[in-house]
C-alpha cells in the first residue's frame, strides 16, 4: 500500500496571503505526481502533472515544486483569492504498476 | 466538448439492493478510471478499463463490486447486495493517455450513494 500524505489537512487564509502545502510520498521508483483542484459541487481538474526531480510547474498564481528524492511536492499560492478556495489533491503513481494513489487533500478556505 | 458525466448525481438504496452506476465519459478516451470516495478521504481506486479492456480490478472492495465497459465507451459500475459501508462518493474519471501513470484525468461530477 502506498502512503501518500497531504498537509495540513485544512487551512484558512486571508484574501491577498500567499500560502503552500505538502504532498510526501515515497520516493523509491517514482513515475509521477499530479495535482488537482476540487471546488465543491464541481469535478475535480486537474493543475499539473511532474515527473522529473527538481520540476517547477506554474499556472498564474499557483505554482507546484518537486523533490522526488526526498519524497514531496509543494504547492504554492500567491496572493490567495476566494476563488482559490478548494481541496487540493495530489497523486502519485510509480514506474511498473502505474496505478495512481490519492492523498486525502488539503482544504483551503481563503477568507474575504 | 462536453466533460464526463455520471448518473444518477444522487442514489438511495436500502441495505441489501443493487445498484447500478453509470459513467459517459469524454469521447475517444481509451482510458477509464473508477474511484470510491469515503467522508474525509481521497479518492480510492476501485477498477481501470483501457478501452472495453478491464486491466485492473484490485481496488474493488468485494465480489459484490462489478464493472464493465462493454463497448469502450460508456462504463457501469454494478454494487450488488448493497451495504452500508459501501456509501461514499463514486467517482469516474477518463483520459486520453493510454499511459494511466501519467495521464490528465478528467474526472465527472460523482455519485453520491447513500445505503440506509
Amino acid at each position: 500500500i502506498l502512503n501518500v500524505e497531504q498537509s495540513p489537512q485544512s487551512l484558512h487564509v486571508q484574501e491577498g496571503d500567499s500560502t503552500n502545502f505538502t504532498c510526501s510520498f515515497p520516493s523509491s521508483n517514482f513515475y509521477a505526481l499530479h495535482w488537482y483542484r476540487w471546488e465543491t459541487a464541481k469535478s475535480p481538474e486537474a493543475l499539473f502533472v511532474m515527473t522529473l526531480n527538481g520540476d517547477e510547474k506554474k499556472k498564474g498564481r499557483i505554482s507546484a515544486t518537486l523533490n522526488t528524492k526526498e519524497g514531496y511536492s509543494y504547492l504554492y499560492i500567491k496572493g490567495s483569492q476566494p476563488e482559490d478556495s478548494a481541496t487540493y489533491l495530489c497523486a502519485f503513481s510509480q514506474g511498473g504498476y502505474q496505478k495512481v494513489t490519492f492523498g486525502t487533500g488539503t482544504k483551503l478556505q481563503v477568507i474575504p | 466538448g462536453a466533460g464526463v458525466s455520471q448518473s444518477p448525481r444522487y442514489k438511495v438504496a436500502k441495505r441489501g439492493q443493487d445498484v447500478a452506476l453509470r459513467c459517459d465519459p469524454i469521447s475517444g478516451h481509451v482510458s477509464l478510471f473508477w474511484y470510491q470516495q469515503a467522508l474525509g478521504q481521497g479518492p480510492e481506486f476501485l477498477t481501470y478499463f483501457q478501452n472495453e479492456a478491464q486491466l485492473d480490478k484490485s481496488g474493488l472492495p468485494s465480489d459484490r463490486f462489478f464493472a464493465e465497459r462493454p463497448e469502450g465507451s460508456v462504463s457501469t459500475l454494478k454494487i450488488q447486495r448493497t451495504q452500508q459501508e459501501d456509501s461514499a462518493v463514486y467517482l469516474c474519471a477518463s483520459s486520453q493517455s493510454r499511459d494511466r501513470g501519467l495521464g490528465e484525468q478528467f474526472f465527472g461530477p460523482g455519485t453520491r450513494l447513500t445505503v440506509l
